[in-house]
């Protein structure tokens, strides 16, 4: 099983500020695979990002993604005051076929 | 647009079962990948089930030989039988469905069902 370990758990930061998310794998994964989700208290997840740097439809372009291998990273180039949120990465693979990291908290400094 | 709305969630003895629906808009869901995914009260995103569109279905290692997923084409609507709850499976569930274009992330969500094993 692949397990995502991301970090740090909890990023305290300014708004205009940039941030910077990590996401480490246990075992090499494909970049296809992996994706970044978004989610506000009492919200359902959100889709961001997926094979690794693509934005979803909708998603502004302060939001980027990047890596390979076992490295991850969701930056946000100037955090705006919506941006305060949970963040998950997520990987398919063989078995289990979806697995997600435990997530990021960004909160208001 | 599409619409994922979920519901059957509720409070249920350890034990018990339940029997959670999704029913979808704008959405097709014999022809894309359907799943159900969990978020324990306070906690993170875990991954329970997937329906894909041959019918091939998987299932987490916490929740297999328990929870069966399912789908009504005729009523656009993906299914979870639960049975032999667990305290530990009181979550808040959620529908979503996951991109069958080869990127294999949840591309939509529903807006969630509790359900609540307690006695």
């Amino acid at each position: 099983e692949i397990v995502l370990t991301q970090s740090p758990g909890t990023l305290s930061l300014s708004p205009g500020e940039r941030a910077t998310l990590s996401c480490r794998a246990s075992q090499s994964i494909s970049s296809t695979y992996l994706a970044w989700y978004q989610q506000k208290p009492g919200q359902a997840p959100r889709l961001l990002i997926y094979g690794a740097s693509t934005r979803a439809t909708g998603i502004p372009d302060r939001f980027s993604g990047s890596g390979s291998g076992t490295d991850f990273t969701l930056t946000i180039s100037r955090l705006e005051p919506e941006d305060f949120a949970v963040y998950y990465c997520q990987q398919y693979g063989s078995s289990p076929p979806y697995t997600f990291g435990q997530g990021t908290k960004l909160e208001i400094k | 647009e599409v619409q994922l709305v979920e519901s059957g969630g509720g409070l249920v003895q350890p034990g018990g079962s339940l029997r959670l629906s999704c029913a979808a808009s704008g959405f097709t869901v014999n022809s894309n990948y359907m799943s159900w995914v969990r978020q324990l009260p306070g906690k993170g995103l875990e991954w329970v089930s997937v329906i894909y569109t041959a019918g091939s279905t998987y299932y987490a290692d916490s929740v297999k030989g328990r929870f069966t997923i399912s789908r009504d084409n005729s009523k656009n609507t993906v299914y979870l039988q639960m049975n032999s709850l667990r305290p530990e499976d009181t979550a808040l569930y959620y529908c979503a469905g996951v991109d069958s274009s080869g990127w294999y992330c949840f591309d939509y969500w529903g807006q969630g069902t509790l359900v609540t094993v307690s006695s």
